[in-house]
């Protein structure tokens, strides 16, 4: 019962370096999203997808790509990081279902430091 | 386009007073609720939702909501808060379409439980 999970959960990067967050849900959900938490703004979508093989920008896409090539993984990619992406990230997913499925289930996060 | 108000960024209450976490929102269309909490260090967990029906929605950990339509509200109440409540929460809300509109959050309110 893994629900959504993230990796890593910790990461320390240098400026211009890149890498990739994991999402991976086990409910057999349609949509995945990305966001990101900083201190006085809530969370905000980076990226999401409807569903495997498609993306869509969110309201923060700039310096972030993702890819969706299975269903129930969503890739978040940093390709040269900036101290400016030195947030909490985390990943949710949900079914299509409306009105009675419509929550989100969120993973634990990654804590990002850029420095 | 849909957007969500939490109109205190930091609410202090005695431990078994009654608190109240105020959030209105903003939407053209019909548009499902909800309330999340995130403990610290934690992702988010769903409290309750609003989809249709009962304007009075419970939830878990003694919590409900009331969903008001003229005003545009969904607030938030519990009628006496245990330490154990101190958290972030947050007010979000989808429209219509489901998973393609994703979840747009307040900015969070920061509920303090004071012995």
């Amino acid at each position: 019962n893994a629900g959504v999970t993230q990796t890593p959960k910790f990461r320390v990067l240098k400026t211009g370096q890149s890498m990739t967050l994991l999402c991976a849900q086990d409910m057999n959900h349609e949509y995945m999203y990305w966001y990101r938490q900083d201190p006085g703004m809530g969370l905000r979508l980076i990226h999401y997808s409807v569903g495997e093989g498609t993306t869509a920008k969110g309201e923060v896409p700039d310096g972030y790509n993702v890819s969706r090539l299975k269903k129930q993984n969503f890739l978040l990619g940093l390709e040269s990081a900036a101290p400016s992406q030195t947030s909490v990230y985390f990943c949710a997913s949900r079914w299509d279902d409306p009105p009675m499925n419509t929550e989100a289930f969120f993973g634990q996060g990654t804590r990002l430091t850029v420095v | 386009a849909q957007s969500v108000t939490q109109l205190d960024s930091q609410v202090p209450v005695f431990e078994e007073a009654p608190v109240e976490l105020r959030c209105n929102y903003s939407s053209s269309v019909s548009v499902y609720l909800f309330w999340y909490v995130q403990y610290p260090n934690q992702g988010l967990q769903l409290l309750l939702k609003y989809l249709s029906g009962s304007t009075l929605v419970k939830g878990i950990n003694g919590f409900e909501a009331e969903f008001n339509k003229s005003q545009t509200s969904f607030h938030l109440r519990k009628p006496s808060v245990h330490i154990s409540d101190t958290a972030e929460y947050f007010c979000a809300v989808s429209g219509p379409g489901g998973g393609a509109d994703g979840l747009t959050f307040g900015k969070g309110t920061h509920l303090i439980i004071q012995p």
